[in-house]
């Protein structure tokens, strides 16, 4: 079975712009995490998206956004990108929501640098 | 707010030798899971071990196992012979039960692996 793939695994942005990454989750898995690594803050959770749906979100601004389309693949958009948003942009991928236990499987990330 | 803390931002150990990683976690929840997550230079998240709160017995994984102090909110992992391979960041998370699969993660402890 393929694993969770995101797209670009590289970027390159200047302030101001604004970027889309993609993420496709492991076949079967109907919920998409997203998260932000950065030096400074670490691992930080974005929000979720089960069943085309935003089940939770972290404490980020309004620029971050995202969404999932009904084959269960997430897109996250950040706008008017700043040079705190330079990170590693991890999505991972689970099978259920509201079920006890569900094993998250993580994408090799995208690294997005803002100039 | 849940907080994970990571005292160790860096360790090392000779191979063959054992090792132990700290964790430390703040949460007003009763039902919840904790995991560590290996991160290689890689960056690929992968999950090494979990632990139910509710479970009094103490995960194990081949090499690895944990120490779960549930009264002192700690949950620390130990490698058992150490292998030039486990060198990796090292993360320790939290997740509510039946609440999403939202991951709250420490800083991180950077483990060296010395010949």
């Amino acid at each position: 079975k393929a694993g969770v793939t995101q797209t670009p695994r590289y970027l390159i942005k200047t302030r101001g712009q604004q970027v889309t990454l993609s993420c496709s989750p492991i076949s079967g898995h109907r919920s998409v995490s997203w998260y932000q690594q950065t030096p400074g803050q670490g691992l930080q959770f974005l929000f979720e998206y089960f069943s085309e749906t935003q089940r939770n979100k972290g404490n980020f601004p309004g620029r971050f956004s995202g969404r999932q389309f009904s084959n269960s693949r997430s897109e996250m958009n950040v706008s008017t990108l700043e040079l705190g948003d330079s990170a590693l942009y991890l999505c991972a991928s689970s099978q259920g929501w509201d079920s006890s236990y569900n094993e998250q499987f993580f994408g090799p990330g995208t690294r997005l640098t803002v100039l | 707010a849940q907080t994970v803390t990571q005292s160790q931002p860096e360790m090392s150990v000779q191979e063959a030798e054992t090792v132990t990683l700290s964790c430390t976690y703040d949460t007003s929840e009763s039902d919840y899971y904790l995991f560590w997550y290996k991160q290689p230079p890689s960056r690929q998240m992968i999950l090494v071990i979990r632990q139910e709160a509710y479970k009094q017995q103490n995960a194990t994984e081949n090499r690895f196992s944990v120490n779960f102090q549930k009264a002192a909110k700690s949950f620390s992992l130990k490698i058992s012979d150490s292998q030039l391979g486990d060198a990796a960041m090292y993360f320790c998370a939290y997740r509510v039960n039946n609440a999403g699969n939202m991951l709250t993660f420490g800083g991180g402890t950077r483990l060296m692996v010395k010949p």
